[in-house]
């Protein structure tokens, strides 16, 4: 079972333009995460925001985080071609174990 | 820097045959996960090990697949037999913390079709 919805499934935009992406969740969770996937390739850790964290920021990454409407967004700024790869939200509800998101796929035109 | 090992990268079989699939984990690292990954979904997490101890094998179609982390360190998938829905990419990953919610390093996967 997939506790992580996220919005929207695809997202096509120009090179230099900002991309958010939103995740919802059914439970409470200890920490949220998100995670890139290029093509046929593994995952790769971006950044993790803790339940009593609100925002954070890692390089041209931010993320939110608002518990009470159980979801989350990742907002990747001035976006690059090589932005382009699907997003990955990770919820950790039972504690060291990860239940990911559908994902949003991210196509970065230059 | 260190990441998680994994292979074959692709395995093609036929269905009713026998497949494996080996991690190896960042050294040094406790906590070892396999996960199968549908086109076009997320990873779901089909078995947990910390060091040789499975902690959560729930999501795991124990009557055809089977996992096993005899040293604490490498690791072994395997399903028999194979079915045609099992085609699907096998992610590996592992993690240092065993506290909750740790990060995760995944491998490349290993992208399996069954004929």
């Amino acid at each position: 079972s997939q506790q992580g919805e996220e919005d929207p499934q695809a997202l096509s935009i120009q090179e230099g333009e900002n991309a958010t992406m939103n995740c919802s969740y059914k439970t409470s969770i200890n920490n949220l995460q998100w995670y890139r996937q290029n093509s046929g390739r593994g995952l790769v850790h971006l950044i993790l925001i803790r339940s009593n964290e609100r925002e954070k920021h890692s390089g041209r990454l931010r993320v939110t985080l608002d518990t009470s409407k159980k979801s989350s967004s990742l907002l990747i700024t001035a976006s690059r071609a090589a932005d382009t790869a699907s997003y990955f939200c990770a919820t950790d509800p039972l504690g060291g174990k990860l239940i990911f998101g559908q994902g949003t796929e991210l196509s970065v035109k230059p | 820097e260190a990441e998680v090992a994994q292979s074959p990268r692709y395995k093609i079989t036929e269905k009713s045959q026998a497949v494996a699939f080996w991690c190896d984990p960042i050294s040094g690292h406790a906590t070892l996960y396999w996960y199968r990954q549908i086109l076009g979904q997320g990873p779901e997490l089909l078995v947990q090990f910390q060091d040789e101890s499975v902690v959560d094998d729930s999501q795991l179609p124990k009557d055809r697949f089977s996992a096993e982390r005899l040293k604490g360190v490498d690791s072994t998938l395997k399903i028999q037999p194979a079915e045609l829905g099992d085609s699907a990419m096998y992610l590996c990953a592992s993690s240092l913390t065993r506290s909750t919610g740790g990060t995760q390093y995944f491998g490349p996967g290993t992208r399996l079709l069954v004929l």
